[in-house]
């Protein structure tokens, strides 16, 4: 089966750095993504790693380590704005073609 | 581009209702997804089409539910007969084939459901 586990709630401050792990198990694995969601609203994608290693977009990041099947997005000099719930995704190859499966999702809050 | 679409945004119905949703994808892309989002379960796939194909339908929770991508610019996804637990949030994705889009799901606005 696939199971992804992040953490459920993170707390910062404005201006601090944040890192939300995720860590994951599917038969399948293709690459791991980050996904946004504020409240209401539809989920947004951030970025995405397919293979190990940094990926920096802006003041997000994103890390993948495929042999500890483990990742983490990092968030930068936070902003009220970042909060929200942050959801990693894995995708999956199946027969046909490729799914994403989401993980639970992160909620996270930044304080002034 | 006006990204994805949904239809309607808010539905209110009583239960044993038929429901229908409706989604218009990217023009262009490929991928469509259908998504559920409850506080409880969190966001589900339902069910995806590659090429107005179904390809993985298994997280369609029942019979009860039904979808179909008539063409590449639209599909639905029915309740029938709807109950109060399938009240939720209710994703239409859609994923371009270029090397570049293989990794992006867009979504929609989403369908707030809601079963009396």
């Amino acid at each position: 089966g696939q199971s992804l586990e992040q953490p459920s709630e993170v707390t910062a401050v404005e201006g601090a750095i944040v890192q939300i792990n995720c860590t994951y198990q599917t038969s399948g694995f293709y690459g791991l993504s980050w996904y946004q969601q504020h409240d209401g609203g539809a989920p947004t994608f951030l970025s995405y790693n397919g293979l190990d290693g940094l990926e920096e977009t802006g003041r997000f990041s994103s890390f993948l380590s495929r042999s500890d099947s483990y990742g983490y997005l990092l968030l930068q000099e936070l902003q009220m704005k970042d909060s929200a719930s942050y959801f990693c995704a894995v995708r999956d190859r199946n027969t046909g073609g490729f799914k994403t499966i989401f993980g639970a999702g992160t909620r996270l809050f930044v304080k002034a | 581009d006006a990204g994805v679409i949904q239809s309607p945004r808010h539905e209110v119905t009583e239960m044993g209702q038929e429901v229908t949703l409706r989604c218009k994808p990217i023009s262009g892309h490929n991928s469509l997804f259908w998504y559920r989002q409850t506080m409880m379960r969190g966001l589900e796939l339902l069910i995806y089409f590659n090429n107005n194909v179904p390809i993985d339908d298994s997280g369609m929770p029942e019979d009860r539910f039904s979808a179909k991508m008539p063409n590449a610019s639209f599909s639905t996804l029915k309740i029938q007969p709807s109950e109060p637990r399938d009240s939720a949030v209710y994703f239409c994705a859609s994923r371009g084939r270029g090397l570049g889009d293989l990794e992006t799901q867009y979504f929609g606005p989403g369908t707030r459901l809601l079963v009396l």
